[in-house]
């Protein structure tokens, strides 16, 4: 039982450069959500899926898109990097309480 | 629109010294109530939890939570801290009903001096 991974853990984009970040669970969780922290500024929801097929907007989801074709994967992807995409990527799954992923660390030059 | 408030950005303790951490929250209802921790580079691990019934909850690594409706708060408690508690402590807030989106405060910073 691996829990929620992410995929990669360390990535370096340039500016205007495309990626996907990848979430994986195994509780069969219905719930899966992407946030980023930032020093000082906690974790702001970005998108997040009630179950396979669904997605939502999040707090700050401009520049994001996701994904949600199996329901143990949640995909976050980014077309166009931005050096303000800089920050600390978590993904989490949920039935009643959250369980999060490792975190993936962006930096975009 | 809920909220979470941890009014302490950092704390500083010393070691084998008694700890607590503030929660405040904003809703009507009586909410699902969450405490994670989080070590240098790593994700937010659950440390307890409180759904309903007893309204003092232990958790892992010798952690207990209070819930005090008649305050809306949920303090976390640990009678003695180790340097090994040094991390980023959230307090999180969920709601049944409609879409789960958990509200968390904006984290502690808890300092353990030797």
């Amino acid at each position: 039982n691996a829990g929620v991974t992410q995929t990669p853990k360390f990535r370096v984009l340039k500016t205007g450069q495309s990626m996907t970040l990848l979430c994986a669970q195994d509780m069969n969780h219905e719930y899966m959500y992407w946030y980023r922290q930032d020093p000082g500024m906690g974790l702001r929801l970005i998108h997040y899926s009630v179950g396979e097929g669904t997605t939502a907007k999040g707090e700050v989801p401009d520049g994001y898109n996701v994904s949600r074709l199996k329901k143990q994967n949640f995909l976050l992807g980014l077309e166009s990097a931005a050096p303000s995409q800089t920050s600390v990527y978590f993904c989490a799954s949920a039935g009643l309480e959250q369980f999060f992923g490792p975190g993936t660390r962006l930096t975009v030059l | 629109a809920q909220s979470v408030t941890q009014p302490d950005i950092h704390i500083t303790v010393s070691e084998g010294a008694s700890l607590e951490l503030r929660c405040n929250y904003s809703y009507g209802a009586t909410p699902y109530l969450f405490w994670y921790v989080q070590s240098p580079g790593q994700g937010l691990q659950l440390l307890l939890k409180y759904f309903s019934g007893d309204t003092l909850v232990q958790g892992i690594k010798g952690f207990e939570a209070e819930f005090k409706r008649s305050q809306s708060s949920f303090n976390l408690r640990k009678p003695s801290v180790h340097w090994s508690d040094a991390a980023e402590y959230f307090c999180a807030v969920g709601l049944s009903g409609g879409s789960y989106i958990p509200t968390f405060g904006r984290g502690t910073s808890l300092i353990v001096h030797p």
